[in-house]
């Protein structure tokens, strides 16, 4: 039973950064891509990047380069999130969600169950 | 950047009968889409993929259609389990881009 459980809510303040883990298991962490995907209250769902831990490499949305940084630390199977230069707008539940990295697989089979991170002064 | 457009909005429909959303995309993404379901408080789970192969554990009474530009999910039955937002979902390996839809919001008529 593949699970993905990410870390607990977080508040913020405006210009700081955040840090969300991802913990996998019941599964082959290693074979897979992590991506991290937002839903602002209300809203719908926006992907942020992934990375594929075999190689090391990460990819990111445009809107996000430069303010995100997604790392995986294989040994403990732990996917993290980093984004810096928090405003207001950051504010959302930020999912860790497990894909394929290769056409035709790269839909998300399994999901984290959320972080709530909330930027306010 | 492909854009993900789903229709309508909102959606009412009576349990048992038969729901259709759809989902355009502003360029082709093939069969590279994905549909899942969401509840209030929870996070987004896989139905279909490869837009037209039900995930594991999901009911016969989901089925995706489509290639290209145009998609399409129906219920063919509505379950009292089924009221809840359907998100469809491209995904493009070249552009690297997982683009979704604004989301449908399936409720009880």
């Amino acid at each position: 039973q593949v699970q993905l459980v990410q870390s607990g809510a977080e508040v913020k303040k405006p210009g700081s950064s955040v840090k969300v883990s991802c913990k996998a298991s019941g599964g082959t962490f290693s074979s897979y891509a992590i991506s991290w995907v937002r839903q602002a209250p209300g809203q719908g769902l926006e992907w942020m990047g992934r990375i594929i831990p075999i190689l090391g490499i990460a990819n990111y949305a445009q809107k996000f380069q430069g303010r995100v940084t997604i790392t995986a630390d294989k040994s403990t199977s732990t996917a993290y999130m980093e984004l810096s230069s928090l405003r207001s707008e950051d504010t959302a539940v930020y999912y860790c969600a497990r894909g394929g990295w290769e056409l035709p697989n790269l839909h998300f089979d399994y999901w984290g169950q959320g972080t709530l991170v909330t930027v306010s002064s | 950047e492909i854009v993900m457009t789903q229709s309508p909005a909102t959606l009412s429909v009576s349990p048992g009968e038969r729901a259709t959303l759809s989902c355009r995309a502003s360029q082709s993404v093939s069969s590279n889409l994905a549909w899942y379901q969401q509840k209030p408080g929870q996070a987004p789970r896989l139905l279909i993929y490869g837009a037209s192969t039900r995930a594991t554990g999901i009911p016969a009474r989901f089925s995706g259609s489509g290639s290209g530009t145009e998609f399409t999910l129906t219920i063919s039955s509505l379950q009292s389990e089924d009221f809840a937002v359907y998100y469809c979902q491209q995904y493009n390996n070249w552009l690297l881009m997982y683009t979704f839809g604004q989301g449908t919001k399936l409720e009880i008529k």
